[in-house]
């Protein structure tokens, strides 16, 4: 059973750069099988897509936070990783990490998601 | 970028009733679309990939149909556990992008 669990600090100033990092069970972020990604909800509105990425190294951004996010792996560990700099109060939302299953070369959807942790911007 | 039109934003429903949520795309995505069922506090839950492919361990009560630009997910005879956000999903040019949501309610 894959599993996915987020972690990180719940609370992040303005201005700052907010870590998260998703680690994995009964699966391998090495396998190269699928991709990696994060999502974003902020109180009581909907989900945005935030980034992904793959063993290979490749990783895609939503261009709305392209110049902020940084995504990474750490196959050592099986984890994951999203750092967004320069947050502002419009950052705070529940941040979600999931499996994203690609169809021939294309991502196509999420099939495993970690529970969410709450990320409030505030100082 | 392509916009996704959710439609309604939110239904009022009774169980046993048969229930259609829409999914729009601006352009034609195929069968580029997922959709997912969210209930408060909790991870999205992956109903239906690829427009109409049901997921293992969901009900059979749960469709989805469509290609190109419209979608949509029905519930033949909603139960008290679908009381739910549903949200549609789709892949464009390596992009992906949700739905506004759409939430059943109870009647």
């Amino acid at each position: 059973q894959v599993q996915l669990q987020e972690s990180g600090p719940g609370l992040v100033k303005p201005s700052e750069t907010l870590s998260l990092t998703c680690s994995v069970s009964g699966d391998s972020v090495s396998s190269g099988t699928y991709y990696w990604g994060w999502i974003r909800q902020p109180p009581g509105k909907g989900l945005e897509w935030i980034a992904y990425i793959h063993y290979s190294g490749s990783t895609k951004s939503n261009p709305s936070l392209k110049s902020r996010v940084t995504i990474s792996l750490d196959t050592s560990k099986n984890q994951f990783s999203l750092k967004l700099s320069s947050v502002t109060a419009a950052d705070t939302a529940v941040y979600y990490c999931a499996r994203v299953v690609f169809s021939g070369n294309y991502p196509d959807y999420f099939d495993y998601w970690g529970q969410g942790t709450l990320v409030t911007v505030s100082s | 970028d392509i916009q996704m039109t959710q439609s309604p934003s939110t239904l009022s429903a009774s169980v046993g009733d048969r229930v259609t949520v829409t999914c729009r795309a601006s352009q034609s995505i195929s069968t580029w679309l997922a959709w997912y069922q969210q209930k408060p506090g909790k991870a999205p839950k992956l109903l239906i990939s690829k427009a109409s492919s049901l997921e293992s361990g969901v009900p059979s009560r749960f469709s989805g149909s469509g290609s190109g630009t419209e979608f949509t997910l029905t519930i033949s005879s909603l139960q008290p556990d679908d009381f739910a956000t549903y949200y549609c999903q789709h892949y464009k040019d390596y992009l992906l992008t949700f739905g506004g949501g759409t939430k059943v309610e109870i009647k």
